[in-house]
């Protein structure tokens, strides 16, 4: 079974560059692909990165994505207020077939 | 463009069933190869993935939750819904339909509806 990772907050300042870990756990580690979510205070979710590192149209490019072996992250560049939120990594587990997501990453912007 | 909106009893009584229904507009939950999804997150907690129906009419669901829902798709109404039975407490939580390429690849979400189970 898949654990997804996440440190529980992170901060930057305006302007600055911020990175999210999610670290995968699992017997099939290393070959699962991972999206990012954003969920803004009191809102859905919304895709940011899918396929470990793709933006859905209209995502800004300051959002990337990367991943190496059992290690992805998400890459905010030139970090803004409206950037707070909680960010979710999530990916299929293949082996019992089913969504696994992590625990969330809060960003606050000092 | 697709857009999903939640429906649905705000108030389950304990040892109850809750049932919730998302509306599909600009899209057809049978005639396009889509997942469409349930997650849900309880009050303070992160995202926890319920299932999906996909458009063929498989389903698949979380193993933590799998003895206890069903969801699946209505063509007439273009309608997809969402079954817990024997619901308790740990229940209570925000509710998200969403649709995607691939179950982890939700690209659409509802806003959202709040559940409540009271004892």
């Amino acid at each position: 079974q898949s654990v997804l990772t996440q440190p529980p907050s992170v901060s930057a300042a305006p302007g600055q560059k911020v990175t999210i870990s999610c670290s995968e756990s699992s017997s099939n580690s290393g070959n699962n692909y991972i999206s990012w979510y954003q969920q803004l205070p009191g809102t859905a979710p919304k895709l940011l990165i899918y396929d470990n590192n793709r933006r859905p149209s209209g995502i800004p490019d300051r959002f990337s994505g990367s991943k190496s072996g059992t290690s992805a992250t998400l890459g905010i560049t030139g970090v803004q207020t409206g950037d707070e939120a909680d960010y979710y990594c999530g990916t299929w587990d293949s082996s019992l077939s089913f969504v696994v997501f992590g625990g969330g990453t809060k960003l606050t912007v000092l | 463009q697709v857009g999903l909106q939640e429906s649905g009893p705000g108030l389950v009584k304990s040892s109850e069933t809750l049932s919730l229904t998302c509306t599909v507009s600009g899209g057809s939950v049978t005639g396009d190869s889509f997942y469409w999804s349930w997650s849900r997150q309880p009050p303070g907690k992160g995202l926890e993935w319920i299932g999906y129906f996909y458009a063929s009419g498989s389903t698949n669901y979380n193993p933590s939750l799998k003895s206890r829902v069903t969801i699946s798709g209505e063509t007439s109404k273009n309608q997809f819904s969402l079954t817990l039975t024997s619901v308790t407490a740990a229940d209570t939580a925000m509710y998200y339909c969403a649709k995607g390429d691939a179950p982890h690849i939700l690209d659409v979400w509802g806003q959202g509806t709040t559940v409540t189970v009271s004892s």
